[in-house]
């Protein structure tokens, strides 16, 4: 397809597993986005990739967060060790042109921490 | 104080009125500035960018103030389909890393 594309759409976790979220972002955009969308709240940074280069992780809640874009295209946001808290939206988003701050969000995977 | 500030609203307008939102920033050094539309359970996606003469778009018109920190979206003759949440956006100099506001909620009714 031609946006970005994000698996799982839905996920439902018991406390303590681990989820891995894939993002698969449009062709030949270098950059990439994970963003953290809570209920009624807008969304919040998480980490940025250009290629393969995490330039910023800054916005990662603990260290059980962590992302990789291993080939500067996928992209996998793995949490460990998941808490209710975790329970969001996350937003994958690509660009070709960051400065620009246009951002192609995929629809999200929904995961829901029981 | 939050990086940007938006009222969640909901604001409840009729058909055809005309509505306007304001996002309040704290980063004296945003430079890029955006208004995006988010419905409801879809991925939020690029309305417009503001510029600093202030831009149009059909129906809508954004605005930038820079001395009192605030960006605005004005949406003349609402039209149903104009119902979603409204999230403003800013990036500062030398990083392309949008941060977002909550967003407005708009409810256009008959």
């Amino acid at each position: 397809g031609a946006g970005v594309s994000q698996s799982p759409r839905y996920k439902v976790a018991k406390r303590g597993q681990d989820v891995a979220l894939r993002c698969d972002p449009i062709s030949g955009h270098v950059s990439l986005f994970w963003y953290q969308q809570a209920l009624g709240q807008g969304p919040e940074f998480l980490t940025y990739f250009q290629n393969e280069a995490q330039l910023d992780k800054s916005g990662l809640p603990s260290d059980r967060f962590f992302a990789e874009r291993p080939e500067g295209s996928v992209s996998t946001l793995k949490i460990q060790r998941t808490q209710q808290e975790d329970s969001a939206v996350y937003l994958c988003a690509s660009t070709d042109r960051p400065n620009t701050g246009e951002l192609f969000f995929g629809e999200g995977s929904r995961l829901t921490v029981l | 104080r939050k990086e940007v500030e938006q009222d969640p609203g909901p604001f409840n307008v009729p058909e055809g009125a005309t509505v306007a939102f304001n996002c309040t920033y704290s980063n004296s050094a945003s430079q890029s500035f955006f208004w995006y539309r988010q419905d409801c359970r879809k991925e939020p996606k690029l309305l417009m960018s503001v510029y600093s003469s202030g831009n149009e778009d059909g129906r809508f018109t954004a605005q930038l103030n820079r001395a009192s920190q605030y960006i605005s979206l004005l949406i003349r003759d609402s039209k149903l389909s104009d119902s979603a949440t409204y999230l403003c956006a800013f990036s500062s100099g030398g990083s392309y890393i949008p941060t977002f506001g909550r967003g407005t909620s708009l409810i256009v009714h008959p």
